[in-house]
Protein backbone atom coordinates (compact mmCIF):
# COMPACT_ATOMS: atom_id res chain seq x y z
CA UNK A 1 0.00 0.00 0.00
CA UNK A 2 1.31 3.30 -0.72
CA UNK A 3 1.61 5.53 2.38
CA UNK A 4 1.33 9.24 2.56
CA UNK A 5 2.98 11.18 4.87
CA UNK A 6 1.74 15.02 5.88
CA UNK A 7 4.12 17.87 7.36
CA UNK A 8 3.26 19.32 9.48
CA UNK A 9 0.59 17.58 11.31
CA UNK A 10 -0.36 21.12 13.11
CA UNK A 11 0.52 24.22 12.25
CA UNK A 12 -0.60 27.75 13.90
CA UNK A 13 -1.08 31.02 11.50
CA UNK A 14 -2.51 34.03 11.40
CA UNK A 15 -5.16 35.74 8.98
CA UNK A 16 -3.55 37.09 6.01
CA UNK A 17 -0.30 34.77 6.65
CA UNK A 18 0.80 32.44 3.63
CA UNK A 19 1.24 28.21 4.55
CA UNK A 20 2.73 25.69 2.94
CA UNK A 21 1.63 21.78 3.59
CA UNK A 22 3.56 18.91 2.31
CA UNK A 23 2.29 15.32 1.64
CA UNK A 24 5.58 12.58 0.59
CA UNK A 25 4.49 9.52 -0.91
CA UNK A 26 5.72 6.11 -0.28
CA UNK A 27 6.47 5.75 -3.44
CA UNK A 28 6.07 7.28 -7.17
CA UNK A 29 2.28 8.71 -7.70
CA UNK A 30 2.21 10.58 -10.79
CA UNK A 31 0.24 13.26 -10.00
CA UNK A 32 -2.62 11.34 -8.75
CA UNK A 33 -3.35 13.32 -5.46
CA UNK A 34 -5.86 15.28 -4.51
CA UNK A 35 -6.08 17.75 -1.23
CA UNK A 36 -9.42 18.28 0.94
CA UNK A 37 -10.68 20.98 3.27
CA UNK A 38 -12.37 19.68 6.72
CA UNK A 39 -14.22 21.66 8.93
CA UNK A 40 -15.41 19.98 11.99
CA UNK A 41 -18.66 17.83 11.60
CA UNK A 42 -18.80 18.41 8.27
CA UNK A 43 -17.44 16.19 5.02
CA UNK A 44 -14.30 16.68 3.23
CA UNK A 45 -14.17 19.51 -0.10
CA UNK A 46 -12.23 19.30 -2.58
CA UNK A 47 -9.50 21.57 -3.36
CA UNK A 48 -7.41 20.36 -5.57
CA UNK A 49 -7.24 17.65 -8.12
CA UNK A 50 -4.56 16.40 -10.22
CA UNK A 51 -1.57 18.47 -7.81
CA UNK A 52 -2.42 21.00 -9.13
CA UNK A 53 -5.98 21.47 -10.36
CA UNK A 54 -7.75 24.08 -8.97
CA UNK A 55 -11.33 22.47 -8.33
CA UNK A 56 -14.47 24.86 -9.09
CA UNK A 57 -15.46 27.31 -6.60
CA UNK A 58 -12.33 27.16 -4.93
CA UNK A 59 -10.41 30.67 -4.00
CA UNK A 60 -7.09 31.28 -5.82
CA UNK A 61 -5.22 32.13 -2.40
CA UNK A 62 -5.97 28.03 -2.80
CA UNK A 63 -2.73 25.99 -5.12
CA UNK A 64 -0.81 23.14 -4.98
CA UNK A 65 2.35 21.21 -6.83
CA UNK A 66 4.13 18.43 -7.18
CA UNK A 67 4.86 14.99 -8.86
CA UNK A 68 6.29 11.42 -7.99
CA UNK A 69 6.30 11.74 -3.96
CA UNK A 70 6.30 15.44 -2.87
CA UNK A 71 3.09 17.15 -3.01
CA UNK A 72 2.29 20.72 -1.48
CA UNK A 73 -0.89 22.82 -0.73
CA UNK A 74 -0.34 26.43 -0.58
CA UNK A 75 -2.57 28.71 0.94
CA UNK A 76 -1.81 32.68 0.11
CA UNK A 77 -3.05 35.69 2.38
CA UNK A 78 -5.12 32.85 5.30
CA UNK A 79 -9.03 33.75 5.63
CA UNK A 80 -10.71 32.97 8.86
CA UNK A 81 -12.50 30.22 6.72
CA UNK A 82 -9.38 28.65 5.86
CA UNK A 83 -8.90 27.31 9.40
CA UNK A 84 -9.43 24.03 9.21
CA UNK A 85 -7.90 20.42 8.70
CA UNK A 86 -6.27 19.57 5.21
CA UNK A 87 -6.04 15.70 3.86
CA UNK A 88 -4.07 14.96 0.58
CA UNK A 89 -5.40 11.40 -0.96
CA UNK A 90 -3.55 9.44 -3.68
CA UNK A 91 -5.66 8.13 -6.30
CA UNK A 92 -2.88 6.27 -7.79
CA UNK A 93 -3.67 2.56 -6.81
CA UNK A 94 -5.97 0.83 -4.24
CA UNK A 95 -6.45 1.85 -1.85
CA UNK A 96 -6.53 5.31 -1.76
CA UNK A 97 -5.04 6.22 0.91
CA UNK A 98 -5.21 9.64 2.58
CA UNK A 99 -2.48 12.03 4.37
CA UNK A 100 -3.47 11.57 8.41
CA UNK A 101 -3.93 15.53 8.29
CA UNK A 102 -2.89 18.94 8.95
CA UNK A 103 -4.89 20.78 11.20
CA UNK A 104 -4.30 24.61 10.47
CA UNK A 105 -5.28 26.43 13.37
CA UNK A 106 -5.43 30.16 14.66
CA UNK A 107 -2.31 31.78 16.13
CA UNK B 1 -29.07 19.38 -7.24
CA UNK B 2 -26.06 16.53 -6.80
CA UNK B 3 -26.24 15.00 -3.80
CA UNK B 4 -26.04 11.88 -1.51
CA UNK B 5 -28.07 11.12 1.84
CA UNK B 6 -26.73 8.83 4.00
CA UNK B 7 -28.44 6.49 6.52
CA UNK B 8 -28.51 3.16 8.25
CA UNK B 9 -25.95 4.35 11.75
CA UNK B 10 -26.52 3.83 14.99
CA UNK B 11 -25.51 2.46 17.68
CA UNK B 12 -24.52 -1.96 17.73
CA UNK B 13 -22.97 -4.39 19.86
CA UNK B 14 -19.54 -5.61 19.52
CA UNK B 15 -20.06 -8.70 17.00
CA UNK B 16 -23.39 -7.29 15.45
CA UNK B 17 -24.36 -6.88 12.08
CA UNK B 18 -25.31 -3.21 10.56
CA UNK B 19 -26.05 -1.58 7.04
CA UNK B 20 -25.23 2.14 5.63
CA UNK B 21 -27.40 3.08 2.63
CA UNK B 22 -26.65 6.32 0.35
CA UNK B 23 -29.14 7.23 -1.91
CA UNK B 24 -27.72 9.35 -4.89
CA UNK B 25 -29.78 12.25 -6.57
CA UNK B 26 -29.21 14.17 -9.23
CA UNK B 27 -27.06 11.61 -11.13
CA UNK B 28 -27.05 7.87 -11.64
CA UNK B 29 -24.97 5.31 -9.68
CA UNK B 30 -24.62 3.82 -13.37
CA UNK B 31 -22.48 6.43 -14.57
CA UNK B 32 -20.06 7.13 -11.51
CA UNK B 33 -18.05 4.51 -9.79
CA UNK B 34 -18.73 4.74 -5.94
CA UNK B 35 -16.76 4.59 -2.55
CA UNK B 36 -17.05 4.60 1.26
CA UNK B 37 -14.58 6.35 3.83
CA UNK B 38 -14.57 6.51 7.45
CA UNK B 39 -13.38 8.55 10.14
CA UNK B 40 -13.12 7.21 13.15
CA UNK B 41 -13.42 10.04 16.57
CA UNK B 42 -10.63 12.72 16.61
CA UNK B 43 -8.73 10.55 13.77
CA UNK B 44 -8.44 11.36 10.10
CA UNK B 45 -9.97 9.26 7.01
CA UNK B 46 -9.75 5.64 5.94
CA UNK B 47 -10.94 4.70 2.41
CA UNK B 48 -12.84 1.31 3.04
CA UNK B 49 -14.58 0.23 -0.10
CA UNK B 50 -15.06 1.21 -4.01
CA UNK B 51 -17.37 0.15 -6.35
CA UNK B 52 -17.49 0.26 -10.05
CA UNK B 53 -20.32 2.43 -12.22
CA UNK B 54 -20.95 -0.81 -13.53
CA UNK B 55 -20.44 -2.92 -9.96
CA UNK B 56 -18.48 -5.27 -11.84
CA UNK B 57 -15.10 -4.07 -10.25
CA UNK B 58 -15.24 -4.14 -6.25
CA UNK B 59 -12.25 -3.54 -3.78
CA UNK B 60 -11.69 -3.44 0.05
CA UNK B 61 -9.41 -2.12 2.31
CA UNK B 62 -7.72 -4.98 4.34
CA UNK B 63 -9.25 -3.70 8.02
CA UNK B 64 -12.43 -4.39 6.62
CA UNK B 65 -11.93 -7.12 3.85
CA UNK B 66 -14.32 -10.49 4.40
CA UNK B 67 -16.56 -8.47 7.16
CA UNK B 68 -17.83 -5.43 4.65
CA UNK B 69 -19.75 -5.63 1.70
CA UNK B 70 -20.39 -3.07 -0.74
CA UNK B 71 -23.27 -3.31 -3.06
CA UNK B 72 -25.66 -1.36 -4.41
CA UNK B 73 -29.36 -1.27 -6.02
CA UNK B 74 -29.56 0.74 -9.67
CA UNK B 75 -33.47 0.82 -9.15
CA UNK B 76 -33.19 2.80 -6.21
CA UNK B 77 -29.98 4.44 -7.19
CA UNK B 78 -28.68 3.36 -3.69
CA UNK B 79 -25.38 2.21 -2.47
CA UNK B 80 -25.03 -0.03 0.52
CA UNK B 81 -22.27 -1.06 3.36
CA UNK B 82 -23.47 -4.21 5.11
CA UNK B 83 -20.92 -4.76 7.99
CA UNK B 84 -20.72 -7.38 10.01
CA UNK B 85 -18.35 -8.82 12.39
CA UNK B 86 -18.47 -5.01 14.15
CA UNK B 87 -15.35 -4.18 16.32
CA UNK B 88 -14.99 -1.02 18.76
CA UNK B 89 -12.21 0.23 16.80
CA UNK B 90 -15.01 0.62 13.44
CA UNK B 91 -16.81 3.43 15.65
CA UNK B 92 -16.86 6.10 13.09
CA UNK B 93 -18.71 8.63 11.08
CA UNK B 94 -18.88 6.80 7.24
CA UNK B 95 -19.31 9.13 4.35
CA UNK B 96 -19.96 7.61 0.86
CA UNK B 97 -18.16 9.07 -1.75
CA UNK B 98 -18.85 9.52 -5.88
CA UNK B 99 -15.46 8.74 -7.76
CA UNK B 100 -14.35 10.85 -10.99
CA UNK B 101 -12.23 7.79 -12.35
CA UNK B 102 -14.69 6.76 -15.03
CA UNK B 103 -13.23 10.23 -16.63
CA UNK B 104 -10.30 10.31 -16.29
CA UNK B 105 -10.73 12.64 -13.23
CA UNK B 106 -8.87 11.27 -10.44
CA UNK B 107 -10.58 12.67 -7.02
CA UNK B 108 -13.84 12.14 -4.82
CA UNK B 109 -15.97 15.45 -5.71
CA UNK B 110 -19.36 14.43 -4.15
CA UNK B 111 -19.70 13.32 -0.33
CA UNK B 112 -22.47 12.52 1.92
CA UNK B 113 -22.93 14.39 5.27
CA UNK B 114 -21.78 10.73 6.90
CA UNK B 115 -23.71 8.45 9.67
CA UNK B 116 -22.62 7.74 12.83
CA UNK B 117 -21.86 4.08 13.68
CA UNK B 118 -20.80 3.04 17.12
CA UNK B 119 -20.19 -0.28 18.44
CA UNK B 120 -20.37 -0.75 21.84
CA UNK B 121 -21.70 -3.28 24.75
Amino acid sequence: DIQLTQSPSFLSASVRDRVTITCRASQGISIYVAWYQQKPGKAPKLLISAASNLHSGVPSRFSGSGSGTQFTLTITSLQPEDFATYYCQQLNSYPYTFGQGTKLDIK
Amino acid sequence: EVQLVESGGGLVQPWGSLRLSCEASGFSLTTYSMNWVRQAPGKGLEWLSYISSTGSTIYYADSVKGRFTISRDVAKNSLYLQMSSLRAEDTAVYYCARDRTDYAEYYFDVWGQGALVTVSS
